[in-house]
């Protein structure tokens, strides 16, 4: 199985500061990647695929990156409605796995 | 306006049985792939099951292989999941999504809001 490395597990920044979250796949995935946030109480919603695509109706300050098998979530200047987990998960392959989270809050 | 709608959660006692079903509007349904995900209490995200857009090929991991059966209804735009000889790891809510799958990506783009299941005594 692959497995998704993701850090930080917890993360605390203040409004508009950049912050970035970074999974490592355990083998090569291409760019079978998606980020997803939970608001809390809510359900996951996506926010990219494709490791860097942004889906429809996601703010622009949220952006995807690659680096071999690492993959980075960045958030360029939080906002107080940007708080909640964040999840990365895998597509390539079954099972499809998911990072264990990073939980972003407000300092 | 894509909606999944989850129903049939509950409390069943472990061995026992349990079948959630996932309305879904807004969207061509039988031409997607569809999936359940499952959130246990205070935990993380884990994949449990998808099917394909005629419902011949289906996928699970090792955790709930056997158990667990995914299934479709593409005329009455439904997924389903039935799951037998409960345990009491797999208490959490329950989660329908649409599994979009391309050329080079995937992904779960849309989610229902979630069923509780409780495997209790």
């Amino acid at each position: 199985d692959i497995q998704m490395t993701q850090s930080p597990a917890s993360l605390s920044a203040s409004l508009e500061e950049i912050v970035t979250i970074t999974c490592q796949a355990s083998q090569d995935i291409g760019n079978w990647l998606a980020w997803y946030q939970q608001k809390p109480g809510k359900s996951p919603q996506l926010l990219i695929y494709g490791a860097t695509s942004l889906a429809d109706g996601v703010p622009s300050r949220f952006s995807g990156s690659r680096s071999g098998t690492q993959y980075s979530l960045k958030i360029s200047r939080l906002q107080v409605e940007d708080i909640g987990i964040y999840y990365c998960q895998q597509a390539s392959s079954a099972p499809y796995t998911f990072g264990a989270g990073t939980k972003l809050e407000l300092k | 306006e894509v909606q999944l709608v989850e129903s049939g959660g509950g409390l069943v006692q472990p061995g026992r049985s349990l079948k959630l079903s996932c309305a879904a509007s807004g969207f061509t349904f039988s031409n997607y792939y569809m999936a359940w995900v499952r959130q246990a209490p205070k935990k993380g995200l884990e994949w449990v099951a998808t099917i394909s857009t005629s419902g011949s090929r289906t996928y699970y991991p090792d955790s709930v292989k056997g158990r667990f059966t995914i299934s479709r209804d593409n005329a009455k735009s439904s997924l389903y999941l039935q799951m037998n000889s409960l345990k009491s790891e797999d208490t959490a809510t329950y989660y329908c999504a649409r599994f979009n799958i391309g050329t080079t990506t995937a992904y779960f783009d849309y989610w229902g809001q979630g069923v509780m299941v409780t495997v209790s005594s």
